[in-house]
């Protein structure tokens, strides 16, 4: 049982490339979410779907879309990528919103020059 | 509207020695609360989390916490730290009949001498 899987582990984008970064989920669950880690900043929330079909923003959005393609996966878009965005990025599900805790993935470390 | 406060972005513990990490929240109504462990390049893994009921929860790897709605808080302990413990650990706060979506704190990197 793989739990959330995301791909790529790592990835280097020149400014300006575009890039999306994939999360897929194998429990079943309602709920996704996409967060970035920056040092001394904890857990920010970009962007969560609540359910298929469903997607919102969180407290970061600026600089991301997202798409939920079906239950299982739920993919975050860097349209044109700024240094500000080198973080790590991390998926996260749940049964549904208001059935927390939330299962994340391993992450995603990007670096953007 | 939640948020949460992690007191200390650093640890420093003896092995063996008790370890205290503390969390205090805000939040306009009754809260969850969790705990998050995150080891070196890996995801936020899940140590216990408080819904309802009795307020000492118990978790993982000998850690537990307790709710006390007087203080705000929700400090995370353990008796007696291992060097396996050392990592990064994370409070979060959600708010029942809100969005649910946990606020997590800045973290807190607990350091584990010999």
């Amino acid at each position: 049982n793989a739990g959330v899987t995301q791909t790529p582990k790592f990835q280097v984008l020149k400014t300006g490339q575009s890039m999306t970064l994939q999360c897929a989920q194998d429990m079943n669950h309602n709920s996704m979410y996409w967060y970035r880690q920056d040092p001394g900043m904890g857990l920010r929330l970009i962007y969560y779907s609540a359910s298929e079909g469903t997607t919102d923003k969180g407290e970061v959005p600026n600089g991301y879309n997202v798409s939920r393609l079906n239950k299982r996966e739920f993919s975050l878009r860097l349209e044109s990528a700024a240094p500000s965005q080198t973080s790590v990025y991390f998926c996260a599900s749940s049964e549904t919103v208001s059935n927390q805790p939330q299962h994340f993935g391993d992450g995603t470390r990007l670096s953007i020059l | 509207a939640q948020s949460v406060t992690q007191l200390g972005s650093h640890v420093s513990v003896s092995e063996g020695a008790l370890v205290l990490l503390r969390c205090n929240y805000s939040s306009s109504v009754p809260p969850y609360l969790f705990w998050y462990v995150q080891y070196p390049n890996q995801g936020l893994q899940l140590l216990l989390k408080y819904t309802t009921g009795a307020t000492l929860v118990k978790g993982i790897n000998g850690f537990e916490a307790e709710f006390k709605k007087s203080e705000t808080s929700f400090h995370l302990t353990k008796p007696s730290a291992h060097m396996s413990d050392a990592a990064e650990y994370f409070c979060a706060v959600s708010d029942i009949g809100g969005s649910y979506i946990p606020t997590f704190g800045r973290g807190t990197s607990l350091i584990v001498h010999p």
